[in-house]
């Protein structure tokens, strides 16, 4: 049974560009979580997420920032024009169901790098 | 959701038991305890939850006594590989209509030495 997969591992993008984060859950896991953790701070949650519904985005910023999870494929966390206060490691966890949401898998992470 | 209070780093030897305390004055009545692990560039990894008395896995225990307003974490015979930070959250448990957003503090940094 495949862990939580995130792709890519390593994104490098000019201020400006868009950054796209992609999570596919563990296999029978229809909740997403998204967190990020700048350098040598702890991880703030994001933005939860249930097939094709955003159920919780209050650590989410205003602006530039967005999330995904289609009924089919990964969920995507989209961050438009960024910045290099962007520059973070973004995890996703998931979990089987809201009942269990206190014990998440987490994915390996993507560590952006705004130039 | 309750603040924990834990220390920001520990050193210990290879081979002997650690336990790393988390104080949480204000945790609610529907609130369980919940700990982490995350290792240098990897996502976190669930350890071990309880609500009260001691709860043990193939990995820790964990202490938590009657007024709950602090709990142990406790590692046997740590070896080098058990070198990460280690989170202690409070929050909505099993059941709970908590929609599973995890609160994570600064956590703890053991460091384990040979």
């Amino acid at each position: 049974n495949a862990g939580v997969m995130q792709n890519p591992r390593h994104l490098v993008r000019r201020r400006g560009q868009e950054a796209r984060l992609r999570c596919s859950p563990m296999k029978g896991h229809s909740h997403v979580y998204w967190y990020r953790q700048l350098p040598e701070e702890g991880l703030k949650f994001m933005v939860y997420l249930q097939k094709e519904n955003i159920i919780d985005e209050s650590g989410m910023p205003k602006e530039r920032f967005s999330a995904e999870f289609p009924k089919e494929g990964p969920s995507i966390l989209r961050i438009q024009q960024v910045v290099r206060g962007d520059s973070a490691a973004y995890f996703c966890a998931s979990s089987p169901s809201r009942d269990r949401g206190y014990e998440q898998f987490f994915g390996p992470g993507t560590r952006l790098t705004v130039l | 959701l309750a603040k924990t209070t834990q220390p920001i780093s520990m050193d210990s030897y290879e081979g002997q038991e650690v336990n790393i305390t988390c104080s949480h004055n204000n945790i609610a009545t529907n609130d369980y305890i919940t700990w982490y692990q995350q290792f240098p560039s990897q996502g976190p990894r669930f350890i071990i939850q309880g609500y009260k008395t001691k709860v043990t896995n193939e990995v820790a225990s964990l202490f938590i006594p009657a007024d709950r307003k602090s709990s142990t974490l406790s590692l046997p015979r740590v070896s080098l590989s058990d070198t990460a930070v280690y989170y202690c959250l409070v929050g909505d448990g099993p059941g709970s209509s908590n929609t599973g957003k995890l609160i994570f503090g600064q956590g703890t940094t053991l460091q384990v030495k040979p």
